[in-house]
């Protein structure tokens, strides 16, 4: 059974810098692309950021690009999403989400619950 | 950046059909992927490729995509089929994904 379990999430002041964690299992990690999207509370679903398995691709929405970076390390079935200069529009659930296959423009057929982050002063 | 535009809100009745649009310029030579998400869960991918299902995904989930609009078509919808529902597309100029706005479909 694919599991995705999200951590790191938490209250953070405008400019700061937090790094999420997904640890996954159940499944071949490297084999399959990874994937962060965020929901503000109430709103709707948006997509921040995608990484094939290999790592060879990285892509990122428009409102991220420059401020995050999404990494995997495939010894430690682990992706991460480092985000910085943080702003209140980027308070939001952040879910971890499993391609369907290797290329990081696949749809996400698996999702973690989600980890909230905060960002306020 | 591409827009892609889904009605607030889809009512239909028991045992009917529902139908969800999203529409975007020329949506229908792309591929679209829906999801839904009921309350308080992590969403659900129940449609990608316009057509394909997942694994564990009823046969009365099924999509189409032509010209500007791609719809999601759930046959016999039951109380449990209550959810936001949104459709996703990946801007190959932009080269990132982009949700539709989200329909909530409310089971009369």
């Amino acid at each position: 059974e694919v599991q995705l379990v999200e951590s790191g999430g938490g209250l953070v002041q405008p400019g700061g810098s937090l790094r999420l964690s997904c640890a996954a299992s159940g499944f071949t990690f490297s084999g399959f692309a990874m994937n962060w999207i965020r929901q503000a509370p109430g709103k709707g679903l948006e997509w921040v950021s995608s990484i094939s398995g290999s790592a060879a691709y990285t892509y990122y929405a428009d409102l991220v690009k420059g401020r995050f970076t999404i990494s995997r390390d495939n010894s430690r079935n682990t992706v991460y999403l480092q985000m910085n200069s943080l702003r209140p529009e980027d308070t939001a659930v952040y879910y971890c989400a499993r391609g369907l296959e290797e290329a990081a423009t696949n749809p996400q057929g698996s999702w973690g619950q989600g980890t909230l982050v905060t960002v306020s002063s | 950046s591409y827009v892609v535009t889904q009605p607030p809100s889809v009512s239909v009745a028991p045992g009917q059909t529902a139908r969800i649009t999203c529409g975007a310029n020329k949506i229908g030579s792309r591929s679209v992927h829906w999801y839904h998400q009921k309350p308080g869960q992590a969403p659900v991918l129940v449609v990608y490729d316009d057509r394909a299902r997942p694994s564990g995904i009823p046969e009365r989930f099924s999509g189409s995509n032509s010209g500007n609009t791609a719809t999601l078509i759930i046959t016999r919808v039951e109380a449990g089929d209550e959810a936001d529902y949104y459709c996703q597309v990946w801007d190959t100029t932009g080269d990132q994904y982009v949700f539709g706005t989200g329909t909530k479909v409310t089971v009369l």
